[in-house]
């Protein structure tokens, strides 16, 4: 199984790109997030999404927008890319409710703002 | 918001040691979690503890539920060098959103 997939793996963007990170999960997961890990930060949310048709904002949402495109996919959208935003970012799934916490990953999208 | 310490930042170790970190918040928690980050990967669930007080194995892996529900501790005993890597607590509460992740400890086995 090829469990959460991530596409870009690796990306280089321009200050003011946009650019959409796609995520799909074949586990039949109802929820879905987006993390961005940046170094001696751990891992914090985006936005993520609790169910088909729901999507709420985490702790760093600003310069982001996603869409639950349907119960597989998951979508990250940087409208006009920052230096910021440089960092890598992790699509994660899980079946339950957002706070049973068995959340699995993606391998991560390494992203670059020049 | 809710903020998890975890401890220590950054460890050194010869193979064959036992290991120890452990994560507090100021918060009560229902839920703790223990990931692992390989170097270019995604975390991977290691151990889940669901009630305050509860001790749980994993290979050589042991974490513990703190009884007041604000920490949680991991060890590794007899650590091997594919040991290597990020560990991650994470927590949950029942009326969070998500879950919030600590800062991690980057461990470096020598052997």
């Amino acid at each position: 199984n090829a469990g959460v997939t991530q596409t870009p793996k690796f990306q280089v963007l321009k200050t003011g790109q946009s650019m959409t990170l796609q995520c799909a999960q074949d586990m039949n997961h109802n929820s879905m997030y987006w993390y961005r890990q940046d170094p001696g930060m751990g891992l914090r949310l985006i936005y993520y999404s609790a169910s088909e048709g729901t999507t709420d904002k985490g702790e760093v949402p600003n310069g982001y927008n996603v869409s639950r495109l349907n119960k597989r996919e998951f979508s990250l959208r940087l409208e006009s890319a920052a230096p910021s935003q440089t960092s890598v970012y992790f699509c994660a799934s899980s079946y339950g409710g957002s706070n049973t916490g068995e959340l699995f990953f993606g391998e991560g999208s390494r992203l670059t703002v020049l | 918001g809710q903020q998890l310490n975890q401890s220590p930042q950054s460890m050194f170790i010869q193979e064959g040691e036992d290991v120890s970190m452990n994560c507090t918040s100021s918060s009560i928690f229902n839920t703790w979690l223990w990931y692992k980050q390989d170097p270019g990967e995604g975390p991977v669930l290691l151990i889940a503890l669901y009630k305050a007080g509860e001790l749980t194995s994993n290979g050589r892996l042991t974490a513990q539920f703190g009884i007041t529900r604000k920490d949680s501790f991991l060890n590794i005993s007899a650590s091997i060098p594919s040991d290597v890597g990020i560990y991650f607590c994470a927590g949950a509460n029942q009326a969070g959103t998500a879950l919030i992740f600590g800062k991690g400890t980057t461990l470096s086995v020598s052997s």
